[in-house]
């Protein structure tokens, strides 16, 4: 079965650090996630992307996230001033179509913020 | 009220019994309703769809009761491979939206041998 490949697995960084987690979604999918799941608690919805815009962002996307597909394949999240709540995984998910249809989520990048 | 609602468990149950889960959604233009299974650490991935007029998928079953905006999920004959959290999932949010999926917090199931 095809699926989402994420890098890093791990990530540590000091706060006020930028990161960057990288996504490689299935080929021919059209629509991208970033979810996130903080220990203990729920997966939430961070930001959705088709067509090489957002389509739709959660409270938590503030000025500090961004998304970018700079090729044909990866798909990345950007924080640029981490901080310690931003410690979470992060899940990459593509779907054929909108999200009423089946999402595979990528096995996700723990990032631990310091 | 929660977005979406699910009882936390642990439900610890024998193999090969019988298990349900319930969930409530507070949303009501959510369209799209299903049950995610996540194992420990691990991404969630997608157990079922649900439909308004319930479905079946081998040992599972799903139903919608959109009045109550309840969903319930069947597992029967469950075995040790079931041991998971399974995660209630709606599309849309409070406010609006359409793309993002809104996640329950989960339920705990262990399935004991």
């Amino acid at each position: 079965e095809p699926e989402v490949t994420q890098t890093p697995s791990h990530q540590v960084t000091q706060m006020g650090q930028e990161v960057i987690l990288r996504c490689v979604p299935i080929s021919n999918h059209l629509y991208f996630y970033w979810y996130r799941q903080i220990l203990g608690q729920k997966v939430e919805f961070l930001v959705s992307f088709y067509n090489n815009e957002i389509s739709e962002k959660s409270e938590i996307f503030d000025d500090q996230f961004s998304v970018e597909r700079p090729d044909g394949s990866n798909f990345t999240l950007k924080i640029r001033s981490t901080k310690l709540e931003d410690s979470a995984m992060y899940f990459c998910a593509s779907s054929e179509g909108t999200a009423r249809e089946k999402l595979f989520f990528g096995s996700g990048t723990q990032l631990s913020v310091l | 009220r929660k977005e979406v609602e699910q009882d936390p468990g642990p439900f610890n149950v024998p193999e090969g019994a019988t298990v349900a889960f319930n969930c409530t959604y507070s949303n009501s233009a959510s369209q799209s309703f299903f049950w995610y299974r996540q194992d420990c650490r691990k991404e969630p991935k997608l157990l079922m769809s649900v439909y308004s007029s319930g479905n079946e998928d081998g040992r599972f079953t799903a139903q919608l009761n959109r009045a109550s905006q309840y969903i319930s999920l069947l597992i029967r004959d469950s075995k040790l491979s079931d041991s998971a959290t399974y995660l209630c999932v709606v599309n849309g949010k409070t406010g609006g939206g359409a793309d993002g999926l809104t996640f329950g917090k989960g339920t705990h199931l262990i399935i004991q041998p």
